[in-house]
């Protein structure tokens, strides 16, 4: 059972592109959360999906940020037009359930960098 | 909103102290979780207490959950170099479709 897959690992962008952040949840698990590290800092929460549905985005700016979890395929970070305050290290960690054995399993994260 | 607050940020020990350090919630958790993350890692998870009250022990470290179920506490017995990492504390609500909140997380660094 693979672990949870981010890719690319490491990503560069030039100002005003796109960042599109891919994660495959561990197999069998329906709930996904996007988190932000900026250097030296904690987790910050962005989104928390399940398959087909968006139940927290709070955490998430509301301009130029959206996350998607479709039934079939990987959840989707996408950042449009992207500015240098968006460079961080953005995880993604994925849980069978919340409550008694939802510990969360991260992925190795995605270090996006905007020059 | 919730919040789940770790301070301090950063703690140095000498090898062979013992560390305790302590996550405080706004808000009464369904449980808690542990995590460590290595430098240029990601975050890995530890432990997971659910009930009141609730002391878990893996090998030198200690994990309790407070009485309210808005704390908690870590504790290392004996820091080693392998200690060294950020440790996050991340809680949950009661209720359906709750998040898991983290907070800032405590860097430890351990003087050989």
């Amino acid at each position: 059972n693979a672990g949870v897959m981010q890719n690319p690992r490491h990503l560069v962008r030039r100002r005003g592109q796109e960042a599109r952040l891919r994660c495959s949840p561990m197999k069998g698990h329906s709930h996904v959360y996007w988190y932000r590290q900026l250097p030296e800092e904690g987790l910050k929460f962005m989104v928390y999906l399940q398959k087909e549905n968006i139940i927290d985005e709070s955490g998430m700016p509301k301009e130029r940020f959206s996350a998607e979890f479709p039934k079939e395929g990987p959840s989707i970070l996408r950042i449009q037009q992207v500015v240098r305050g968006d460079s961080a290290a953005y995880f993604c960690a994925s849980s069978p359930m919340t409550g008694l054995g939802g510990e969360a399993f991260f992925g190795q994260g995605t270090r996006l960098t905007v020059v | 909103g919730q919040q789940v607050m770790q301070i301090p940020q950063y703690q140095h020990v000498q090898e062979g102290e013992d560390f305790t350090t302590y996550c405080n919630s706004s808000t009464t958790l369904s449980n808690i979780q542990w995590y460590k993350q290595r430098p240029g890692g990601h975050p890995v998870f530890l432990i997971q207490l659910v009930k009141s009250g609730e002391v878990k022990k893996q090998k030198r470290l200690t994990f309790q959950f407070g009485e309210a179920k808005k704390n908690s506490s870590l504790h290392i017995t004996a820091t080693q170099t392998t200690d060294v990492g950020t440790y996050f504390c991340a809680g949950e609500l009661a209720g359906a479709n709750s998040k898991l909140t983290f907070g800032k997380g405590i860097t430890l660094s351990v003087r050989p």
